[in-house]
């Protein structure tokens, strides 16, 4: 059975640091690009980051580009999420998903909660 | 950027009845990067159609997808009690990946 278990979210203040983590299990994570996406609280979806198999590609949504850092460990089965100079506006729960074949999410796991607070 | 638009923004239907949803974008999409998901509170998303129009595994075929381009479409012939939920539609395009604003499916 394919699980993603989140990690890492808290209670953070403005202009502060977090690292997210989420651990796979049930399938080969070398195998997959994988993604973080992020939901404020009452609000939709929003397509954080993603990463290569290999990790030598990732792709960042330009709000967060040279602020949040994607990366894995394909030997620890393990996806990480830095998150630097955090905002208001990063307030969210985070979401790890693994790219299906057609670029969709067609696993998720069940969130860690990031708020950011002055 | 695609920037994908999900009409209506609610919808109050009745089990058994059945409910129609939009997504246009605002560019072509291909047809193979169009997918819907469905979600319940407190819950994550869970990957109901890719490709546009193929059921993801363990999806009753009371859900199916269609449209091409710009203009595509969700439908769920006859709606279960489960299937109160907010819907969101998602693109893939020159490295982005977009979702639409959603659809809420209210119980009338």
């Amino acid at each position: 059975e394919v699980q993603l278990v989140e990690s890492g979210g808290d209670l953070v203040q403005r202009g502060g640091s977090l690292r997210l983590s989420c651990a796979a299990s049930g399938f080969t994570l070398n195998s997959y690009w994988m993604s973080w996406v992020r939901q404020a609280p009452g609000k939709g979806l929003e397509w954080v980051a993603n990463i290569r198999q290999d990790g030598t590609e990732k792709y960042y949504v330009d709000s967060v580009k040279g602020r949040f850092t994607i990366s894995r460990d394909n030997a620890k089965n393990s996806l990480f999420l830095q998150m630097n100079s955090l905002r208001d506006e990063d307030t969210a729960v985070y979401y790890c998903a693994r790219h299906g074949s057609y670029n969709d999410f067609d696993y998720w796991g069940q969130g860690t909660l990031v708020t950011v607070s002055s | 950027e695609i920037v994908l638009t999900q009409s209506p923004g609610s919808l109050s239907l009745s089990p058994g009845e059945r409910a129609t949803l939009s997504c246009r974008a605002s560019q072509s999409v291909s047809s193979s990067y169009l997918a819907w998901y469905q979600q319940k509170p407190g819950q994550a998303p869970r990957l109901l159609i890719y490709a546009a129009s193929s059921r993801a595994t363990g999806i009753p075929d009371r859900f199916s997808g269609s449209g091409s381009g710009t203009d595509f479409t969700l439908t769920i012939s006859r709606l279960e009690p489960e299937d109160f939920a907010v819907y969101y539609c998602q693109q893939y395009g020159s490295s982005l990946w977009t979702f639409g604003q959603g659809t809420k499916v209210e119980i009338k």
